[in-house]
């Protein structure tokens, strides 16, 4: 299965700052996801990263807040924009494969954030 | 919007119990997975169940889903320490693509 490095793994912000996450994919994947986790809650879908368009957001999340890039098959970016203590959280990259036995996805490792 | 509820939300059990975690939902889904998550890491697939009344073992672990594909089970036989972690299911319906996660069991299996 395919392999992601996501990075940074924690921060510790600024309100007001912003922050790149990014994720690599060891092997070319269909299609690339960003969540949002409170430690020991379930995962919430922000929005899919699609190669070479605009990414598609779900309710209650906007580009102007988290844009997000896919200039290829393998890598995306998510920005959290101008930060506040509300978006203290873990943000998760996930993948899933072009051929995949079983539809497993992947995740990144995720990436602690700390605003403060 | 299509939701998963998991039961129980919390359970802490001895080394060497039985354990099972419900994931049910209202709405069909095409396929479902569960998947463990340990602190500071993703989760991990543990299985995909994809065919109405389909029953898959991994070593202890049981997973079954059901006959309407609107539910799932997971049954650990024999719980170790290391099975501890957060196992969450997630369903794919139709034609979308994204993950609906479940609402999370948070186990713990003490020595």
């Amino acid at each position: 299965s395919a392999v992601i490095s996501q990075k940074p793994s924690r921060d510790i912000c600024q309100r007001g700052t912003s922050l790149t996450i990014q994720c690599q994919v060891d092997s070319q994947v269909t299609m690339m996801f960003w969540y949002r986790q409170q430690p020991g809650q379930s995962l919430t879908l922000i929005a899919t990263a699609n190669q070479g368009s605009e990414a598609t957001y779900e309710s209650g999340f906007v580009i102007d807040k988290f844009p997000i890039s896919r200039p290829n098959l393998t890598f995306s970016t998510l920005t959290v924009s101008n930060m506040s203590p509300e978006d203290s959280s873990i943000y998760l990259c996930s993948a899933r494969p072009i051929t995949g036995v079983g539809y497993g996805y992947t995740f990144g490792s995720g990436t602690r954030l700390t605003v403060v | 919007t299509q939701l998963l509820e998991q039961s129980p939300q919390f359970l802490s059990i001895q080394e060497g119990e039985n354990l099972t975690v419900y994931c049910n939902s209202s709405s069909v889904f095409s396929s479902l997975q569960w998947y463990r998550q340990e602190p500071g890491e993703g989760p991990v697939l543990l299985v995909t169940v994809v065919t109405g009344g389909e029953v898959k073992k991994l070593k202890r672990l049981t997973f079954q889903f059901g006959d309407a594909r609107k539910d799932s089970s997971l049954h650990i036989t024999a719980a170790q320490p290391g099975d501890t972690g957060l196992y969450l299911c997630a369903g794919t319906s139709g034609s979308a693509r994204q993950l609906t996660f479940g609402s999370g069991t948070q186990l713990t299996v003490l020595p």
